[in-house]
């Protein structure tokens, strides 16, 4: 089994960029597709990336993912940051016998 | 238009048995690459992923839990059953099924969650 580290929580202004890691412990991130959630107090999670870099429809094109091999994490990058992107961050992947790995979870305050 | 709607006990006791229902609409579990999944989440905590049943029925599950989990479908009923035995109050948290893809494993739609408190 892998697992995904993500930081505990990251902070920024308003209008600012911001940056959340997950870095995957063993096996190639390139391998299988990354996805992040993002969660709202009491609510469950909706997809803002899936894919590695793919955004459903109505996630505004300010959330955007990628893949870096050589530090073997995925990234979710916040551009023009708003109140409403206050949220808990989750990345997920998967392996052939573990279709659901989810990283511990980013705090994300906008301040 | 895809809903999820879990259904249970909101309350059990050590050592007795969970049973979770998922009742599902908007898409057939009987199509190619359908899934769904359970994942929980206890109070303050992260997400963990529980177990999968896809189109073909095949059965995956947390590798620190599957001793304990059992999930079956009713693709009649439209209808994921998720069993867990021994309940510890440890496991209290919000119980979450959710459709997923089994090409990239992508949740993409969720239901509200059932929250099960495990106390005697």
């Amino acid at each position: 089994n892998f697992m995904l580290t993500q930081p505990h929580s990251v902070s920024e202004s308003p209008g600012k960029t911001v940056t959340i890691s997950c870095t995957r412990s063993s096996g190639s991130i390139a391998s299988n597709y990354v996805q992040w959630y993002q969660q709202r107090p009491g609510s469950a999670p909706t997809t803002v990336i899936y894919e590695d870099n793919q955004r459903p429809s109505g996630v505004p094109d300010r959330f955007s993912g990628s893949i870096d091999s050589s530090s073997n994490s995925a990234s979710l990058t916040i551009s023009g940051l708003k109140t409403e992107d206050e949220a808990d961050y989750y990345c997920q992947s998967y392996d052939s016998s573990n279709p659901g790995v989810f990283g511990g979870g980013t705090k994300l305050t906008v301040l | 238009q895809v809903t999820l709607r879990e259904s249970g006990p909101a309350l059990v006791k050590p050592t007795q048995t969970l049973t979770l229902t998922c009742t599902f609409s908007g898409f057939s579990l009987s199509t190619s690459g359908m899934c769904v999944s359970w994942i929980r989440q206890p109070p303050g905590k992260a997400l963990e992923w529980l177990a999968l049943i896809d189109w073909d029925d095949d059965k995956y599950y947390s590798t620190s839990l599957k001793t304990r989990l059992t999930i079956s479908k009713d693709t009649s009923k439209n209808q994921v059953v998720l069993t867990m035995t021994n309940m510890d109050p440890v496991d209290t948290a919000t119980y979450y099924c959710a459709r997923q893809y089994s090409g990239s494993y992508y949740l993409d739609y969720w239901g509200q969650g059932t929250l099960v408190t495990v106390s005697s």
